[in-house]
């Protein structure tokens, strides 16, 4: 079945590193594949998505794209902030009315 | 807009006993979704339904029930409480019109089986 597997956390960086979380993926077909960030204590949000091959989706300084080739979707910040710390998810889904499959998550913690 | 609401927040049942999880949205919605996150597992789809008056099972749907009481209201019940349910709970809803990729979510409940 479709499934997402992303990088093992915890990840810890100090301020100002560049971050990578890696995300592949297995599915048949071409999906749509989305980043979803958890903050401490809250739901889970949007951070971005990309719906094709080689789209880039981004927000608020990360960045992701769409690899086809490699069926991967990493996200990446330049420079990470104390408040960049939560937890990321990647998932993918299909058109219509399929629910999300997620990731088992990435835990960042960000130290000044 | 309150996008989609969860109560309670926190609950702790003790082994054997029931309870409903109540989720609502006020976006208009037609799709609607139960998730359990627990630590290491991701979020694990529990059920869904696809519009008022339809459900159907995720990965994980057995010892809960579902009703999808309305468009607004989605809400998901434990008949016989178990410790191995001890976890958090998130509701999410979708809209159906092209290009409404995003799922929205509850902030969760977090429930304990003793």
């Amino acid at each position: 079945g479709d499934s997402v597997t992303q990088m093992e956390g915890p990840v810890t960086l100090s301020e100002e590193a560049f971050l990578t979380i890696n995300c592949t993926y297995t599915a048949t077909g071409y999906p749509s594949l989305f980043w979803y960030v958890q903050y401490p204590g809250e739901g889970l949000q949007l951070l971005l998505k990309a719906t094709k091959a080689d789209d880039k989706g981004s927000n608020k300084g990360f960045e992701a794209t769409y690899r086809k080739e490699t069926t991967s979707f990493h996200l990446e910040k330049g420079s990470v902030q104390v408040s960049d710390s939560a937890v990321y998810f990647c998932a993918l889904r299909f058109s219509g009315n399929t629910p999300l499959v997620f990731g088992k998550g990435t835990r960042l913690s960000v130290i000044a | 807009n309150a996008g989609v609401t969860q109560t309670p927040k926190f609950q702790v049942l003790k082994t054997g006993q029931s309870m409903t999880l109540q989720c609502a949205q006020d976006m208009n919605h037609n799709s609607m979704y139960w998730y359990r996150q627990d630590p290491g597992m991701g979020l694990r789809l529990i059920y869904y339904s696809a519009s008022e008056g339809t459900t159907d099972k995720g990965e994980v749907p057995n010892g809960y029930n579902v009703s999808r009481l309305n468009k607004r209201e989605f809400s998901l019940r434990l008949e016989s409480a178990a410790p191995s349910q001890t976890s958090v709970y998130f509701c999410a809803s979708r809209g159906d019109r092209a290009g409404a990729y995003e799922q929205y979510f509850g902030p969760g409940t977090r429930l304990t089986v003793t």
